[in-house]
């Protein structure tokens, strides 16, 4: 089974500009999460989509957004840009239940100059 | 306030030493309980899961967890450590009801003496 793609893996970026990231979770995973990693703040939840829908936010601003499409896949938009949303962004998908373990991709690695 | 705490920032052990990384949580209700590990440029790898039942959970790579409800811990161990152990590894909760994302601890570097 082919485990969770995270599109592009390296991204840079300059201040004021907009990025989509894209996710494709297991085959026959229904949710998608998305988390932040920096030195700083360490993992951070973002938002968790399930069957298309928003079912989980963290607290971020709302430059942070994203959506899913009927076939499960993710994609995170930051608009925007800020030197501070310089991180690797981690994609985790699940089949939904909180028994349910979540299995990471290896990640988008975004740098704003 | 829900807290997962890892109290030390990084651990230097001899290859083939015995290892165990800390983990003590903060909720209510004993949540479920996870172990990952990141290599350097790579997404979080999971290495066991506690639900119930059993206090000691076995994972890959010869790792085990043992929970502890009257210490709110979930250590992870490694009899024999390899060098390719060396990573980062995090433990996490995911609360049984309310928000349903994990929580994750600040992280446990290993390195790994040869």
């Amino acid at each position: 089974k082919a485990g969770v793609t995270q599109t592009p893996r390296y991204l840079i970026k300059t201040r004021g500009q907009q990025v989509t990231l894209s996710c494709s979770p297991i085959s026959g995973h229904r949710s998608v999460s998305w988390y932040q990693q920096t030195p700083g703040q360490g993992l951070q939840f973002l938002f968790e989509y399930f069957s298309e829908t928003q079912r989980n936010k963290g607290n971020f601003p709302g430059r942070f957004s994203g959506r899913q499409f009927s076939n499960s896949r993710s994609e995170m938009n930051v608009s925007t840009l800020e030197l501070g949303d310089s991180a690797l962004y981690l994609c985790a998908s699940s089949l939904g239940g909180r028994d349910q373990p979540q299995h990471f991709g290896d990640g988008t690695r975004l740098s704003i100059l | 306030a829900q807290s997962v705490t890892q109290p030390d920032i990084h651990i230097t052990v001899s290859e083939g030493a015995s290892l165990e990384l800390r983990c003590n949580y903060s909720y209510g209700a004993t949540p479920y309980l996870f172990w990952y590990v990141q290599s350097p440029g790579q997404g979080l790898q999971l290495l066991l899961k506690y639900f119930s039942g059993d206090t000691l959970v076995q994972g890959i790579k010869g790792f085990e967890a043992e929970f502890k409800r009257s210490q709110s811990s979930f250590n992870l161990r490694k009899p024999s450590v390899h060098w390719s152990d060396a990573a980062e590894y995090f433990c996490a909760a995911m609360p049984r009801t309310g928000a349903n994302n994990l929580f994750f601890g600040t992280g446990t570097r290993l390195t790994v003496i040869p």
